[in-house]
């Protein structure tokens, strides 16, 4: 059971917007560290999706976009496309851990 | 720009240690700034953080696998490694090598990128 809670699948019409939630806690989220969130395609190593909650690394569409507020996180696609079909991890930090922690993963289904 | 790759033996034995080697290509692991960390994911599970290695630093452990993980590093060679001791089928995943972004802002930010396209190993008689 990871720290970091990710309902493991979510699904959306071609077009549509779905939101990922990633719930945490006081010693991690809500202790002010940022959330990241990562993009796994089918047998691919992840890819860093959004980092310091809400920032969009070079190349990534503005489909996607990062949020965070108290002690929870949420990444949102909207005008979902096929190739979005993927696994979506959240990743943070803990006071209680010197080190990282991930999300459970939430599998992207696009209808 | 930074590019990594995994390399060691595919299959290891119960009982023997793991080894892999992480090259980094495209910038120096000698960095302020960066760290260099290993993260495993078992064949149809999430991602789990085994642990990093900063230039001129103590490397920082899951405390799940503390005990029997060593993260190192060769700054002549530009590459850093992990053994992983006694293993068991439980040690069967996809290993990854990631750079560890950091940034300070009260308290230590970091993220992953990139990553390196990953290496399975199966432990297996």
């Amino acid at each position: 059971q990871s720290v970091l809670t990710q309902p493991p699948s979510v699904s959306g019409a071609p077009g549509q917007r779905v939101t990922i939630s990633c719930s945490g806690s006081s010693s991690n989220i809500g202790a002010g560290y940022d959330v990241h969130w990562y993009q796994q395609l089918p047998g691919t190593a992840p890819k860093l999706l959004i980092y310091g909650n809400k920032n969009r690394p070079s190349g990534v569409p503005d489909r996607f976009s990062g949020s965070k507020s108290g002690t929870s996180a949420s990444l949102a696609i909207s005008g979902l496309q096929a190739e979005d079909e993927a696994d979506y991890y959240c990743q943070s930090s803990d006071t209680g851990l010197r080190g990282s922690l991930f999300g459970g993963g939430t599998r992207l289904t696009v209808l | 720009q930074v590019q990594l790759q995994e390399s060691g033996p595919g299959v290891v034995k119960p009982s023997e240690t793991l080894s892999l080697t992480c090259s980094v290509s495209g910038g120096s692991i000698i960095s302020s700034s960066h760290y260099w960390g290993w993260i495993r994911q078992p064949p149809g599970k999430g991602l789990e953080w085994i642990g990093i290695i900063a230039y001129g630093g103590s490397p920082q452990y899951n405390p799940s696998l503390m005990s029997r993980v060593t993260i190192s590093a060769d700054t002549s060679k530009n590459l850093f490694s992990l053994r992983l001791e006694s293993v068991t089928a439980a040690d069967t995943a996809v290993y990854y090598c990631a750079r560890q972004i950091n940034m300070v802002r009260g308290v230590l930010i970091s993220w992953y990128d990139p990553w390196g396209q990953g290496m399975l190993v199966s432990v297996s008689s």
